[in-house]
């Protein structure tokens, strides 16, 4: 068990530029969370993934944003003309859950820290 | 749509001593699970300890217990024999359960932040 991975740990982008994040879940994990967490807050949910199917979109993500997961491995996030709110961290969280399984906590990544200037 | 609610923006705690955080949740939901996450200054959330609404015995984890009163929609976290290693900010978070097992969102407070001090 290596954990939840993401990259990079950290990425400065101008504004308007597009960014691309990557998450690598625990290997056995079939679900799939992102997070958006900016500084003294709580975490904010994203979007959320059962093996390749997206289940759940935030109202917080807007149409510069989509994740993808297609082959129910990793995850890829990215925001499209970004914009200086966007600057935040990013977390991505695995767990294992469904109809058989038992269901796991959330087990979560380092994030990735996104500064637009 | 459910809520979490963390009132204690700060904390503070001498070593060895013990403390509580409090935590209030809204949902109209009868099954769900609630967490304590930890989040050290190194900034990777950690879960702390897991109460599944079901169950009438408070979670024990070592050091850290809960206070979990399901009518009053309250899930406290005590932490007892507080260490310098549990500075970090302390997030409350609630998941409901889904009857076809498709699971749901983590829905986390605003969190506290807990410094502890010798």
């Amino acid at each position: 068990d290596t954990g939840v991975s993401q990259n990079p740990r950290h990425k400065i982008t101008k504004r308007g530029q597009n960014v691309t994040f990557r998450c690598d879940p625990i290997s056995e994990h079939n679900r799939l969370y992102w997070y958006r967490q900016t500084l003294g807050q709580g975490p904010e949910f994203l979007t959320y993934f059962q093996n390749e199917a997206q289940l759940e979109k935030s109202r917080l993500l807007s149409d510069r944003f989509s994740a993808e997961r297609p082959k129910g491995s990793f995850s890829t996030l990215e925001i499209q003309r970004t914009e200086q709110g966007d600057s935040a961290m990013y977390l991505c969280a695995s767990s294992l859950g469904g109809t058989g399984k038992v269901n796991s906590p959330l087990h979560f990544g380092n994030g990735t820290r996104l500064t637009v200037t | 749509a459910q809520t979490v609610t963390q009132s204690q923006p700060e904390m503070s705690v001498q070593e060895a001593e013990t403390v509580t955080l409090s935590c209030t949740y809204d949902t109209s939901e009868n099954n769900y699970y609630l967490f304590w996450y930890k989040q050290p200054p190194s900034r990777q959330m950690i879960l702390v300890i897991r109460q599944e609404a079901y169950k009438q015995q408070n979670a024990t984890e070592n050091r850290f217990s809960v206070n979990f009163q399901k009518a009053a929609k309250s899930f406290s976290l005590k932490i007892s024999d507080s260490q310098l290693g549990d500075t970090a900010m302390y997030f409350c978070a609630f998941m409901k359960q889904q009857v076809n097992q498709a699971g749901t969102a983590l829905i986390f407070g605003k969190g506290t932040t807990l410094s502890v001090s010798s």
